[in-house]
């Protein structure tokens, strides 16, 4: 069946440095889009990407999503103690209505 | 605030009991979303409903069912709950059917002793 894997499971920084977090699906997706969890929250929307190599930024975080529509990442540069989250990737799901989200990255940021 | 909302928003009930949860989606969305997040786990997608009318089904147990109503509220209905039942009850909307950007409520606590 359809699978979105996201690696890594968990991460934990020092505030100031870098992290990315991918996302490979086992089909090809249409859009992808990504979700943060605040810890004790409820995921928020961040962005969908639809093109073929698209890359969107909103501030720090820098979104891609692959050639072959099959992977996606998140970068945040320098990181802040208010990106502290867990952070989905999710994709529509082949033949059906609804999203498929990923495992997730839990990350940490030590101050 | 997304504009979804969710009640109530802690539950705590015995091993055999039955619960409902509410949900009521953002103006103009027309579909809801019912998703359980254990602890230290992802979201698992229960079950879809467009205008009133089931839309896609994930991994929902026969002890739950839900529905949405004319005026597209949604309730979740848990049944014969297990230990195991105990979780994070999201629900989310969107304007269409078809796997677009979601909008999640707080959630629901559930809790069986």
């Amino acid at each position: 069946g359809q699978q979105v894997m996201q690696i890594p499971q968990y991460q934990h920084v020092q505030e100031g440095e870098d992290f990315t977090t991918y996302c490979n699906s086992s089909t090809t997706l249409s859009n992808i889009q990504w979700y943060k969890q605040r810890p004790g929250g409820h995921p928020v929307f961040l962005i969908q990407l639809v093109k073929s190599g698209e890359v969107k930024k909103q501030k720090r975080l820098t979104f891609q999503f692959g050639e072959a529509k099959k992977n996606s990442s998140l970068h945040i540069t320098a990181t802040q103690t208010t990106d502290v989250g867990t952070y989905f990737c999710a994709g529509p799901v082949t033949g059906a209505n609804n999203l498929f989200f990923g495992t997730g990255t839990r990350l940490t940021v030590i101050p | 605030d997304s504009g979804v909302t969710q009640t109530p928003k802690h539950l705590i009930t015995a091993t055999g009991q039955r619960v409902t949860l509410r949900c009521s989606p953002r103006s103009g969305d027309l579909s809801v979303y019912w998703y359980q997040q254990s602890l230290d786990q992802g979201l698992q997608f229960l079950i879809q409903y467009y205008n009133g009318e089931e839309r896609a089904k994930g991994n929902i147990l026969e002890r739950f069912s839900a529905q949405q109503f004319p005026d597209l509220h949604s309730e979740l209905n848990l049944s014969s709950l297990e230990l195991g039942d105990s979780a994070l009850y999201f629900c989310a909307s969107s304007e269409g059917p078809l796997g677009e950007t979601q909008y999640f409520g707080p959630g629901t606590r559930l809790l069986v002793l």
